[in-house]
């Protein structure tokens, strides 16, 4: 078990079913991310909260809707998915600090297949 | 702009083999970080190594080692009598000064057949 915790792991969902992911971490924290990872593409980066405040959004449709109600927790709510949506979507924490970077520690991810 | 590139999309070696993952990037920041990340059939990617760009000293760390060379803009790693667990995706990434933003390559998948 990492210090970044993802559910659930796997998720099958219909085109007009709302559901949520959840990312925790245990690690204290200051920053957490989502990303997309698709067959055959890079990792791309969706979201990124930095003291719980959103800092970017990276061109993510609205279907896509992320909740950070503390440094700890990190939601992603999904609403009207796309089959190409189908993805692992993985969730990262990290502590952020001026002038260094050490990388991000990432969860187990969720398996997402929308049908 | 910054970019990682991986120009290996899939290596297959035997067990005991050596074998060397390549890793390109471009920055304009004279200040920046490298990482490289195993990302394993579970999913979740695992943290190997981070290099900052004024530590050009290679590293080993038992079967692995990491050769960080500035004048090419490679970071490329290794691993010695590679083994079947090594068997993975693996991934390089960038992040520039004073963002936290990690920008990761498309990966190189390692097979090692016993």
């Amino acid at each position: 078990e990492t210090g970044v915790t993802q559910t659930p792991r796997h998720l099958v969902m219909g085109m007009t079913n709302k559901k949520s992911l959840k990312c925790e971490q245990h690690l204290g924290h200051n920053a957490m991310y989502w990303y997309k990872q698709s067959a055959k593409k890079p990792l791309e980066l969706m979201f990124v909260y930095n003291f719980k405040e959103q800092t970017e959004n990276n061109s993510v449709p609205s279907r896509f809707s992320p909740e950070c109600p503390n440094s700890s927790h990190l939601f992603l709510h999904l609403h009207t998915l796309q089959p190409e949506d189908s993805a692992l979507y993985l969730c990262a924490s990290s502590q952020v600090e001026v002038q260094s970077n050490y990388g991000y520690t990432f969860g187990s991810g969720t398996r997402l297949t929308v049908v | 702009a910054q970019k990682v590139t991986q120009a290996q999309t899939e290596i297959s070696v035997v067990e005991k083999e050596d074998v060397t993952l390549d890793c390109v990037y471009e920055t304009r920041d004279t200040t920046y970080y490298l990482f490289w990340y195993k990302q394993p059939p579970s999913g979740e990617l695992v943290f190997l190594i981070r290099r900052n760009s004024f530590d050009e000293q290679n590293e080993i760390s038992g079967r692995y080692s990491w050769n960080f060379q500035k004048s090419t803009s490679s970071f490329n790693f290794t691993i010695t009598a590679s083994q079947v667990v090594d068997s993975a995706v693996y991934f390089c990434a960038l992040s520039e000064d004073n963002t936290d933003k990690l920008i990761f390559g498309t990966g190189t998948r390692l097979q090692v057949f016993p």
